[in-house]
């Protein structure tokens, strides 16, 4: 499965969009993108996750560049329970066990 | 739906002594997998089973046992505990589809600490 690259932290103002930023510049076609989040410490919730179009679910909004090198999360109005840790997770479509691969991930704080 | 549950949510051990960290799920998903998560990082995947009766390896297997008699449960076993495996550990579940791409489920993790 791809790596993936994100931005360690970023701040949010309440009620603001957040907008994180992933770039998977190694991703083959039959890869999707995932995105979960972990609030303090609890285990990780899944968001939404995308192919190469975008997508909305009652959480948040996956942006998929064309040459599906890079993808944005938007969280349309961050509220302070938003405050989490991000991964942007790449994996395989015949991936077996539907085990992931995590990375840093983009700790989001979001101000009132 | 309880979901995936783990038990026990803390535990202290001393070096040597071994444990099983419990993992049950009532979804009757095919797949199940453990990881493990230290402080500032992200998670691990330590073993994996794609169905009762096979497991496999994760990028950190060492120091750990598994198995899968059942769909439901999925046991990771310290048979001698080190220091290096304090950590939190999370258990995850999904279902298997034709395509491979269904989200995970995990449970709320065992903090396990050794002395």
């Amino acid at each position: 499965d791809a790596k993936t690259t994100q931005p360690p932290s970023m701040d949010c103002a309440e009620g603001r969009a957040a907008n994180l930023p992933c770039n998977h510049s190694t991703i083959s076609g039959n890869e999707y993108v995932y995105w979960y989040r972990q609030i303090h410490s609890q285990g990780p919730q899944y968001i939404i996750h995308g192919l190469k179009n975008n997508e909305t679910n009652e959480m948040a909004s996956l942006i998929i560049t064309e040459d599906r090198k890079s993808s944005t999360l938007i969280l349309p109005h961050a509220t302070l329970r938003d405050t989490a840790v991000y991964y942007c997770i790449v994996r395989g479509i015949y991936n077996q066990g539907g085990k992931l691969i995590f990375g840093q991930g983009t700790e989001l704080s979001v101000k009132p | 739906n309880a979901g995936v549950t783990q038990t026990p949510k803390f535990q202290v051990l001393k070096t040597g002594q071994s444990m099983t960290l419990q993992c049950a799920q009532d979804m009757n998903h095919e797949y199940m997998s453990w990881y493990r998560q230290d402080p500032g990082m992200g998670l691990r995947l330590i073993h994996y089973s794609v169905g009762a009766g096979i497991t496999d390896q994760g990028e950190v297997p060492n120091g750990y046992n598994v198995s899968r008699s059942t769909t439901e449960d999925f046991p990771l076993r310290l048979l001698s505990a080190a220091p290096s495996q304090t950590s939190v550990y999370f258990c995850a579940s999904s279902p298997k589809t034709g395509s491979d791409n269904q989200p995970q489920h995990f449970g709320d993790g065992t903090r396990l600490s050794i002395l």
